[in-house]
This record gives C-alpha cells, structure tokens and sequence, in this order.
C-alpha cells in the first residue's frame, strides 16, 4: 500500500502558484519524499525529492515540514502545461531497495 | 541523448495468449523496473531487474516474467493474458540512488 496520502484533485488558476499537500505520517528516517507527475499519455516524469530540507529546481520548490509527517510541492507559476496528476512517494533510496509504490495521486486543473 | 524506449506503443491480443513488452533504459542506467497502470489508477511495482536478475518482485502473478540483457535492455513477459491484463506497461530505469526516469508505456489491450 501506499505510504502517503494527497487529495483526490485540486483546481488552480493559470499563473497563480499550486500548492499540492501530501501525507507521510509513518515515513522512516531513511527515506525521501519525491515527487512525480503524469500528463495524460505519457509516462511519470520525475520532479524533485528531498529528505528533510526544502529543496528547489527549475520545476518546483519542495517544503518537507520539521517533524517530516507532510510535505507541499509548490508550481510557483502554474501553466496550463502542468495539468496532469501528481505523486508523492516516499523511498528508501538505496540500491538495493529501489520500489517505487504509487497512490492514486492528486490530479491537478490549472484553469485559464 | 535518448531517454527510457518502449515497444510496441499500442498491442491488441486475444485472452490465452501470450505477449513481450521492450525496454530501452535511458544512457548509462542500470537498472529497470516495470509497472502496470490500469486506467484511473497509479502504477503498480511488477518487478525490478539489475545486473540480468530479478532483485524485487510485486504481488504479481507467475505468469508475468521478466529478463534483462548485458546491454540492459528488457523485457516484459505475460503469458495466459486475461481481460484484467488490459493496462499501460511502464518502463523505468535508473542508476544506483538516482531518481526513476520513466518510458511512456505500452497500451496492451485484451479482447
């Protein structure tokens, strides 16, 4: 089973930033939370992971709070190029352990 | 530089039989996983391969299997194919702790 949970979908205006909350209240101290997401038709592409500080990119900021129970990925100015559904993962990121387990994600609206 | 490959894109077969699913990893990975997405749903880990062995497995039947080539390349095996097999198959490959890199499927739909 999944180690996370996000909502369902979410809605956000062209422009404005997303916010996208996730759950991973029995996260080990080991793993890291990633972020990925699939626009219809294609396969996941990676965002960004962190494990206990925030992290930035040129996609996205990642916000991992202090005692690590939940997480926020930021789209700092969101396009209509990033409708699609987001995943949040957590991941011991070993080599010897490299499964990745999928929810059911959060499918993001950017309206015009 | 080429990112992860798949073939066929699309494949149509019939309940009973059987059907092999290509990987191309992206340059200089070592790694590959599979994954079956049914429609509406996020992928499920079938199984990982590294070094020309299956290392991980999901709760996946024996009648999916896997192998791996010295170029790292794979395949993706489902025998005895049932209506539920209709799914997008996804390929992932990766180096060491590095992030997933995802192919964008193979639609396999069972009549």
């Amino acid at each position: 089973d999944a180690k996370t949970t996000q909502p369902t979908s979410m809605d956000c205006a062209e422009g404005r930033a997303a916010n996208l909350p996730c759950n991973h209240s029995t996260i080990s101290g080991n793993e890291y939370v990633y972020w990925y997401r699939q626009i219809h038709s294609q396969g996941p592409q990676y965002i960004i992971h962190g494990l206990k500080n925030n992290e930035t990119n040129e996609m996205a900021s990642l916000i991992i709070t202090e005692d690590r129970k939940s997480s926020t990925l930021i789209l700092p100015h969101a396009t209509l190029r990033d409708t699609a559904v987001y995943y949040c993962i957590v991941r011991v990121a070993r080599t010897s352990y490299d499964k990745v387990i999928f929810g059911p994600g959060t499918s993001l609206s950017v309206i015009p | 530089d080429a990112g992860v490959t798949q073939s066929p894109t699309h494949l149509i077969k019939t309940r009973g039989q059987q059907v092999t699913l290509r990987c191309s990893p992206k340059s200089g990975h070592d790694t590959v996983s599979w994954y079956q997405q049914a429609l509406g749903q996020g992928p499920q880990f079938i199984f990982q391969y590294y070094e020309e062995e299956e290392r991980q497995r999901g709760n996946f039947p024996d009648r999916f299997s896997g192998h791996q080539f010295p170029n790292y390349s794979s395949e993706l095996n489902v025998n005895a194919l049932l209506l539920g097999d209709s799914a997008l198959y996804l390929c992932a490959s990766s180096l060491d702790s590095q992030p997933q890199h995802f192919g964008d499927g193979t639609r396999l739909s069972i009549l």
